[in-house]
């Protein structure tokens, strides 16, 4: 099956600092990916959804500039969350959409981020 | 907008019996897709099933399947014979549309369950 990768898997970094997050489609070209933030015990919230070569398009409530989405080629997305703050810590899953059928998107492994 | 519901923050379950995780969504659009993803304590979500709004028979995979009841709104888990791995959160989710997991997903609050043995 399709296989999606994310880098890194965890990460610690003081408040304030931008923290970049890679998520790639090894072995399919997307040209959708999806990126989530899920809290602990809590569900999984839709951050944006990234086309290749074009803006992402992000859901109501989350701040644009403060976290980043470059999605510029067919294999990699990129979140970088800017500034980041303790109340930024959570767990970021990105999710690729397998083109060009468009019928199924497979999960990365997911990104653990704590600010101190 | 759409909306999913899971009722049951926490469940438990003896070995190899079987044991239903409730789901109701809500949405106006007559296309849309249900979905059921496992997520163990690593992280990673694992899909389980797929049920279109269109589909007439209930969805299998091996030893899950989806009780869908398109008048109550409803899109159960059944899992059958548990098994001590199957401990996990599930996760109920919807798209808009029909293509089958290519949209974004709206995903409920989660079920919590823990095999015994």
């Amino acid at each position: 099956g399709a296989v999606v990768s994310q880098h890194p898997s965890w990460v610690i970094c003081k408040s304030g600092t931008s923290v970049k997050i890679e998520c790639r489609s090894l072995d399919f070209q997307a040209t959708t990916m999806f990126w989530y933030r899920q809290f602990p015990k809590q569900s999984l919230m839709l951050m944006a959804t990234s086309n290749e070569g074009s803006k992402a398009t992000y859901e109501q409530g989350v701040e644009k500039d403060k976290f980043l989405i470059n999605h510029a080629s067919l294999t990699l997305s990129t979140l970088t969350v800017t500034s980041a703050h303790p109340e930024d810590s959570s767990f970021y899953i990105c999710s690729a959409r397998v083109a060009p059928n468009y019928n199924e998107q497979f999960f990365g492994p997911g990104t653990r981020l704590t600010v101190l | 907008a759409q909306k999913i519901t899971q009722t049951q923050p926490g469940m438990f379950v003896q070995e190899k019996e079987a044991v239903t995780l409730d789901c109701t969504y809500d949405t106006s659009d007559p296309s849309y897709g249900l979905f059921w993803y496992k997520q163990p304590s690593s992280g990673e979500m694992i899909f389980l099933i797929y049920q279109g709004s269109y589909d007439q028979q209930n969805a299998t995979e091996g030893r899950y399947s989806l009780n869908f009841q398109k008048a109550r709104k409803s899109a159960n888990l059944v899992i059958s014979a548990s098994q001590l791995g199957d401990s996990a959160m599930y996760f109920c989710a919807m798209e808009l549309g029909l293509t089958g997991g290519g949209n974004k997903l709206t995903f409920g609050t989660g079920t919590q369950l823990k095999v015994e043995l």
